[in-house]
């Protein structure tokens, strides 16, 4: 069936490099897709999102990327710190209806 | 500040005792989900209403109700838990509209122990 997966379940990085968090979707009509960080006992937390009709989307520090061709979204982080460490969830909403991902959890080492 | 609160925190129920989350919002938006999230994993839509209509997930067990009495509250009834519906709770709104893609805004959880 239809579905919004991630890659990989951890992703370690030092404190100062980029990361890279992926997420692959399978429903070829999705039109908004959103990441989400979950800290540990919190809901989940807005951190970005894209239409289907960009490519690319930067916010602060966070830059996500959109290849429809692959089905493909990525989170970029830029200069990672130690409050990233979180659980990130990519999500794809249609009419009201939300789907979240695997979820990736990002530890960051000091 | 406008946000989502859920109250209490930390609920703790025996088996087969219903139990009532309780979910409220003052960012006048139309739509309130309920999701389930066990530990590790992604949360699991259960409902959601858009105004006053209710809309199930065609896997919600039965065990699992909602009542949304205006448009700021929003309440997830467990009429009987068992252990496996140990889990957080998490209530999330969104402007909502018709063929809506909003983004969701999540309250901080109510985290349900079994015993």
């Amino acid at each position: 069936g239809e579905s919004v997966g991630l890659h990989l379940p951890t992703l370690s990085v030092q404190e100062g490099d980029n990361s890279i968090i992926n997420c692959a979707y399978s429903n070829s009509a999705s039109d908004y897709f959103i990441w989400y960080k979950q800290e540990s006992g919190k809901g989940p937390q807005f951190i970005i999102d894209i239409r289907s009709n960009m490519d690319k989307r930067q916010g602060q520090r966070v830059t996500v990327l959109l290849n429809k061709t692959v089905k493909h979204l990525s989170l970029q982080i830029a200069a990672t710190q130690p409050g990233d460490s979180a659980v990130y969830f990519c999500a794809e909403n249609n009419n009201n209806d939300m789907r979240f991902g695997a979820g990736t959890r990002l530890t960051v080492k000091p | 500040d406008a946000m989502v609160i859920q109250n209490p925190r930390y609920q703790v129920t025996q088996f087969g005792k219903p139990v009532t989350l309780s979910c409220s919002q003052t960012l006048n938006h139309n739509v309130m989900y309920w999701y389930q999230q066990k530990s590790s994993q992604a949360p699991k839509l259960l409902f959601h209403y858009y105004d006053k209509d209710f809309n199930n997930e065609a896997d919600t067990p039965d065990n699992f109700q909602s009542r949304r009495p205006n448009t700021s509250f929003c309440f997830l009834d467990i009429r009987s838990p068992g252990l496996g519906d140990a889990a957080m709770y998490l209530c999330a709104t969104s402007p909502g509209g018709p063929l809506s893609t909003d983004t969701q805004y999540f309250g901080p959880g109510t985290r349900l122990t079994v015993l």
